[in-house]
This record gives structure tokens, sequence and C-alpha cells, in this order.
């Protein structure tokens, strides 16, 4: 039973054009959720994170939303750059508790010149 | 910097090889996780530990061992290897605490079971 969902194993984007990249979650104790980045040959690196107090949060060009009451959160990439190109893994957690985060399937970006 | 690493990146081995997979990381991070990575699954948890000699099992613990003798290390086992368990293997670490959930990830091991 997949508690976070990231239904798009794959999604191409233009250069210059908004990437917004899809992540569901069934379990409504997790409040903190992060996107990972990962490179092939190498390991995820952390991204961004949001709290379920906030509904945005913004770092540059990335940004993610909340929507609590939909249990989904996305996260934009505005502008989209070839660099970008990788796998993001959409990861949630429920901060009582000492648990591990449980991660999304991951979502395939090509970013295309 | 946080720095997490793995003792080889690409491995090779006969299947019924006992395989050892290390981790060490430099943060002083109490808790300590093992996650293979395949196509189409994602990252599956293995084991993890959140104190020296402590282990929990994950979603994915058959097949598989580890030890945590260190606070820095931890190792996961393969007891008899098979090409099942050719995959992308990640070593993670974090540190317990309000709004830290961040896991640092090490560069992973690609093994590859014959």
């Amino acid at each position: 039973d997949q508690q976070v969902k990231q239904n798009s194993p794959s999604l191409s984007v233009q250069e210059g054009r908004i990437s917004i990249l899809n992540c569901d979650y069934t379990n409504s104790m997790f409040d903190y959720f992060l996107w990972y980045k990962k490179y092939p040959a190498e390991g995820p690196t952390f991204l961004i994170s949001i709290s379920s107090i906030k509904d945005k949060n913004e770092d540059g060009r990335f940004t993610v939303f909340l929507n609590k009451s939909a249990k989904h959160l996305s996260l934009h990439i505005v502008p989209s750059q070839p660099g970008d190109s990788a796998v993001y893994f959409c990861a949630a957690s429920a901060r009582k508790g000492n648990t591990p985060l449980v991660f999304g399937k991951g979502t395939r970006l090509s970013v295309i010149a | 910097d946080v720095k997490v690493t793995q003792s080889s990146r690409y491995l090779v081995k006969r299947t019924g090889e006992k395989v050892f997979l290390e981790c060490v990381q430099d943060m002083d991070h109490e808790n300590m996780f093992w996650y293979r990575q395949d196509p189409g699954l994602g990252l599956r948890l293995i084991y993890f530990s959140y104190d020296v000699k402590m282990k929990e099992k994950g979603d994915i613990p058959e097949g598989y061992s580890v030890s945590r003798e260190k606070k820095e290390r931890f190792s996961l086992i393969l007891e008899s290897a098979s090409t099942n368990q050719t995959s992308m293997y990640l070593c993670a670490s974090s540190t317990p605490g309000t709004g830290v959930h961040e896991q640092y990830f090490g560069p992973g091991t690609r093994l590859t079971v014959t």
C-alpha cells in the first residue's frame, strides 16, 4: 500500500518552460514533505521541503505547493533548464516519532533544449 | 558539509557469495538507513538503525542483515547473494529532532550479482 504516490513516471518539458511534478499522499499523519533530486550513478540530494503549516515554499527556481485537504503537493521548476533533467523523488514524514522518510517511486524529468 | 561515504561505487559478485556493503557518515548522526533503488520501484527501505547496536526492519529486509557496531558506520550484509539482489544500494543518515528530517545520502553502490 503506497502512502506516497508519484503517478507520472516521466515528464518531458522544453527548456525555459515550467516543469510541474506531482505527488499525492494518503497518511494524514504526514506533516513534513521533501523533494529529492537524483542523477544517474549518484545518491539523491535534498532539493526543497515544506511543513504542513505552510502552503508554499520557494527557493530560487523551485517552488513547492502543498494542498493539505487534497493530500497533494507539487514541485514547480521555472524556468526549466537541461541540468534539471533527473529523477525527482517526493518524500513524507510524520514529525512525531523518529520514523524514516516514506518515498514515492520518482518521476524522471527530461528538459529538452 | 555532511558526508556519507560508501565503500564501493561498483561491485560484481557471484551467486552465493557473502557481500558486505559499508557506509560511513561523518556528522555524528544517530539515524542510518539502507535503501535499494530499482527502475519503476523507487527507493525501498531495507533496514534502518536509530542507535548503535540497534536495527529495525524496513519494507524489504528478506535476504539482508545489518550491523551497527559504531555510531558512524552501518553495514549491509547479503548472506548469500542472489541475482535478484542486483541493484543500486543507497545509504543515508539523519539526525532526529523537531523539524530536522532531511536524510543525507551516499553516492550509492551499484551491485551486480552474476
